[in-house]
């Protein structure tokens, strides 16, 4: 059964500093991963969709890569504004037309 | 932009009785999904949906549970008789291409069920 584990669980940065995101999964046996940012009571953004034969994806400050082999993702946001406060959500294509998310990093960027 | 839009945004309803969340997907999608998250705790994957069928649910979507597509359009999600646990925030999400073709998942605000 696929699990998907996020790293830090909560992660408070001034305005202005790149950041890592983590995100970790033990099926390596995947379609794609994306990542989605929540804000509080609103539903899921998806930011970046990667497939599997891909190893990274960039939009705008954001750069999501894939290690598929060791079961990891990381989402790079550069030059954090106090606008990317958020919960930011990965989710991998579990088979079958599912995903199956991680609870989540929830970020919050200090002006 | 195209979105996907849910309604209502909240609903509260007494225990026993039946709920209908509706969803209107992005018009060209072709598959629809069902998700919530209850306070606190991970998006949960409900059901799938592909041409007029359910291609996959969880073990959450019992009998209790129903979907459709009643129209060209719209997407719903029916809880027959509502418990407690119900409770939670239900995301409807639409793909173009299936998670599986890696296509993108694209969700609606959500529709916020409290059950009494």
């Amino acid at each position: 059964k696929q699990e998907v584990t996020q790293i830090p669980a909560a992660l408070s940065v001034p305005e202005g500093e790149n950041l890592v995101l983590n995100c970790s999964f033990t099926d390596s046996a995947i379609y794609n991963l994306q990542w989605f940012r929540q804000d509080p009571g609103k539903g899921l953004t998806s930011l970046l969709l990667i497939q599997s034969s891909q190893r990274e994806q960039t939009s705008g400050r954001l750069n999501a890569s894939l290690d598929k082999s060791s079961g990891r993702s990381t989402l790079y946001i550069a030059a954090s504004q106090p606008g990317d406060s958020a919960t930011y959500l990965c989710a991998v294509e579990g088979g079958s037309e599912k995903l199956v998310f991680g609870k989540g990093t929830k970020l919050t960027v200090n002006p | 932009e195209p979105e996907v839009t849910q309604t209502p945004s909240h609903q509260v309803t007494q225990m026993g009785q039946e709920v209908i969340l509706r969803c209107v997907p992005i018009s060209n999608h072709l598959y629809f999904y069902w998700y919530r998250q209850i306070l606190g705790q991970k998006v949960e994957f409900l059901v799938s949906f592909y041409n007029n069928e359910i291609s996959e649910k969880s073990e959450i979507f019992d009998d209790q549970f129903s979907v459709e597509r009643p129209d060209g359009s719209n997407f719903t999600l029916k809880i027959r008789s509502t418990k407690l646990e119900d409770s939670a925030m239900y995301f409807c999400a639409s793909s173009l291409l299936g998670t599986q073709n890696t296509g993108e998942l694209f969700f609606g605000e959500g529709s916020r069920l409290t059950v009494l």
